[in-house]
């Protein structure tokens, strides 16, 4: 089955040491998403990229990067995670087609900052 | 600027009942879709529905329907017979530059 995959899906760090999680895609999918999100809230946009074009929002931290190396894959990179980013990490994808627009989420995984 | 609210936090209600999930949007699009996504305790947020601005009909799918009004902005979401296994965060979602989500309801259906 076509679907998105995220890897691990949990991951406990330690404050400040850096941390990467990935995403991929059998979809297909030409856009891919990250999303935070903390307990008890509506997932929050960190980023996406239109295929190789990157679009950070506004108030996403300078701490979050990511790469996507193909079509397939996409990382999201913590460089010095504080005890503030502990969340549930969700990547998304989609294929946007005259202006429709369906996403479609992984697993997550849970990050945990001790 | 758009905007999703659902107003119920949490929903408790006994298996076989009927509940349903209230989602009232803002947009100043003439064109925009409005989703339900379901994230069950595992976390993985699961599409359920996706309805454009220009189609008003109701739309059922199994134990579930949807009733879109455009006149009062609201995209209301009922589950009929209600089962454990529907006990979950329901999102309402709005497209746009952004996809915008509601805070979420919390659904717990009791045996």
């Amino acid at each position: 089955d076509a679907m998105v995959i995220q890897n691990p899906r949990y991951q406990v760090t330690q404050f400040g040491k850096p941390v990467t999680l990935s995403c991929s895609q059998t979809l297909n999918h030409n856009v891919m998403y990250w999303y935070q999100q903390k307990s008890s809230q509506a997932p929050k946009l960190l980023f996406h990229y239109y295929d190789k074009d990157f679009n950070n929002e506004a108030d996403t931290p300078d701490n979050f990067q990511s790469r996507r190396p193909n079509t397939s894959f996409c990382f999201l990179d913590i460089r010095s995670p504080g005890l503030g980013d502990a969340a549930m990490y969700l990547c998304a994808t989609s294929r946007p087609t005259g202006g429709i627009e369906t996403q479609y989420f992984g697993p997550g995984t849970r990050l945990l900052v001790l | 600027a758009q905007k999703v609210t659902q107003a119920q936090t949490e929903i408790s209600v006994v298996e076989k009942e009927d509940v349903t999930l209230d989602c009232v949007y803002e947009t100043r699009d003439t064109t925009y879709y409005l989703f339900w996504y379901k994230q069950p305790p595992s976390g993985e947020l699961v599409f359920l529905i996706r309805r454009n601005s220009f189609d008003e009909q109701n739309e059922i799918s199994g134990r579930y329907s949807w009733n879109f009004q455009k006149s009062t902005s609201s995209f209301n979401f009922t589950i009929t017979a209600s089962q454990v296994v529907d006990s979950a965060v329901y999102f309402c979602a709005l497209s746009g530059s952004r996809l915008t989500f509601g805070e979420g309801t919390q659904l717990t259906v009791n045996p």
